[in-house]
């Protein structure tokens, strides 16, 4: 049981680069997230999502954008990359609400240079 | 709107020592509440939650939290600690908002363990 992946690990981009960071969860959740964690700022929802074809904007989704064609999938991408979006990224998963706890992954750290 | 403040970005103990972290909350309605742990260059792990239930939660490594509603917290304790507890921990509140319950995190609380 794998849990929640996310790919890659480690990414440098230069300034105005694009890129996607995957995520995929085999344990059929239906609600996926995507946070961003910066040092000492805990952790900022940036989108989620309650269902395949259904997203929605977190706290922080300037920069971003999402899709959800599947259950298993929620990709997230970046255009144009700046400093500002330098951190560490994780996806979580979680069983119809949040109120049942998260599932994350292992997260993507992400250098804007 | 809810809320999340973690007492103290780091806090320091002796193996053995009694573990203290302390989380309080602003919630318009009955929350829910967790406590995860993320360990170095890892996600977050689900130690403990509380949904309404009794209002001592244990959780897994032997660590537990106390839902105090008079005083909106919901500290994390472990009466031992282990040189292995050392991680940051992140206290985070959910409440109902248009169908959803999308949680808010606290800035986490280094625990610093020393032999």
């Amino acid at each position: 049981n794998a849990g929640v992946t996310q790919t890659p690990k480690f990414r440098i981009l230069k300034i105005g680069q694009s890129m996607t960071l995957q995520c995929t969860q085999d344990m059929n959740h239906n609600y996926m997230y995507w946070y961003r964690q910066d040092p000492g700022m805990g952790l900022k929802l940036i989108y989620y999502s309650v269902g395949a074809g259904i997203t929605d904007k977190g706290e922080v989704p300037n920069g971003y954008n999402v899709s959800r064609s599947t259950t298993e999938d929620f990709p997230l991408r970046l255009e144009l990359a700046a400093p500002s979006q330098t951190s560490v990224y994780f996806c979580a998963s979680s069983y119809m609400t949040a109120t049942y706890g998260y599932t994350f992954g292992s997260g993507t750290r992400l250098t804007v240079v | 709107a809810q809320s999340v403040t973690q007492l103290g970005s780091h806090v320091s103990v002796s193996e053995g020592a009694l573990v203290l972290l302390r989380c309080n909350y602003s919630s318009s309605v009955p929350p829910y509440l967790f406590w995860y742990v993320q360990y170095p260059n890892q996600g977050l792990q689900l130690l403990l939650k509380y949904t309404s239930a009794a209002t001592l939660v244990k959780g897994i490594n032997g660590f537990e939290a106390e839902f105090k509603k008079s005083e909106t917290s919901f500290h994390l304790t472990k009466p031992s600690a282990h040189m292995s507890d050392a991680a940051e921990y992140f206290c985070a509140v959910s409440e109902e908002s248009g169908g959803s319950y999308i949680p808010t995190f606290g800035r986490g609380t280094s625990l610093i363990v020393h032999p």
